[in-house]
């Protein structure tokens, strides 16, 4: 069954601090990643997804993600976080041996003070 | 701009009131979900439609029933609402489906508050 930890429930960094949010997945294939962003009261916004090749990828919004097959992981940063930044992350994984179903985390809530 | 519209944004209901949730999409899109995310907590799929066909989860309770007329257009039928059904529900839409390697596309949410 695929599974997905992201570990940190909040995370709280000064605007232009750099930011870190970690993801941990468990697949049986090979997997494909995703980061969404939920603000309060919204819908989930795709952020970047990783499905083959160079492992790391760009995304919207200055935010980036590293996929790390050895340790199962699929990190999101940014070097510089914005106020507007806050909000609720998650990562999640699907993948051909899921079909179409999409497994989330619990969820990073991310609070920026000024 | 093509999009995922969900109507209505807030849904209020008396316990046991039946209640029916709409999503349509501009995308041409093949796939659409739905998820019911309570408080805190990650999305969870209840079902979704590969084109007509309809993929229900294991775990979703009976009351909750699901309607694709057509492409751009799904709803969501909760037969009796209990008070355990408060919750935002993400109707979400992906291109294809067949293989996994997609992008799923979500709306902007339902607020369900059961009376």
């Amino acid at each position: 069954a695929q599974s997905v930890t992201q570990p940190d429930i909040h995370i709280t960094v000064s605007e232009g601090a750099s930011l870190e949010l970690r993801c941990n997945y468990s697949y049986g294939a090979t997997p494909y990643l995703f980061w969404y962003v939920q603000s309060p009261g919204q819908g989930l916004q795709l952020l970047l997804k990783y499905f083959s090749g160079d492992t790391l990828v760009q995304g919207i919004k200055g935010f980036e993600a590293e996929f790390k097959r050895s340790q199962s992981s699929f990190n999101l940063r940014k070097p510089s976080v914005h106020w507007s930044d806050a909000a609720e992350y998650f990562c999640a994984v699907g993948g051909k041996g899921g079909g179409n179903k999409l497994t989330f985390g619990t969820g990073t809530q991310l609070k920026v003070e000024l | 701009d093509a999009m995922v519209i969900q109507n209505p944004r807030y849904q209020v209901t008396q316990f046991g009131k039946p209640v029916t949730l709409s999503c349509s999409q501009t995308l041409n899109h093949n796939v659409m979900y739905w998820y019911q995310q309570k408080s805190s907590q990650a999305p969870k799929l209840l079902f979704h439609y590969y084109d007509k066909d309809f993929n229900n989860e294991a775990d979703t309770p009976d009351n909750f029933q699901s309607r694709r007329p057509n492409t751009s257009f799904c709803f969501l039928d909760i037969r009796s609402p209990g008070l355990g059904d408060a919750a935002m529900y993400l109707c979400a839409t992906s291109r294809d489906g067949r293989e996994g390697e997609e992008t799923q596309y979500f709306g902007p949410g339902t607020r369900l508050l059961v009376l």
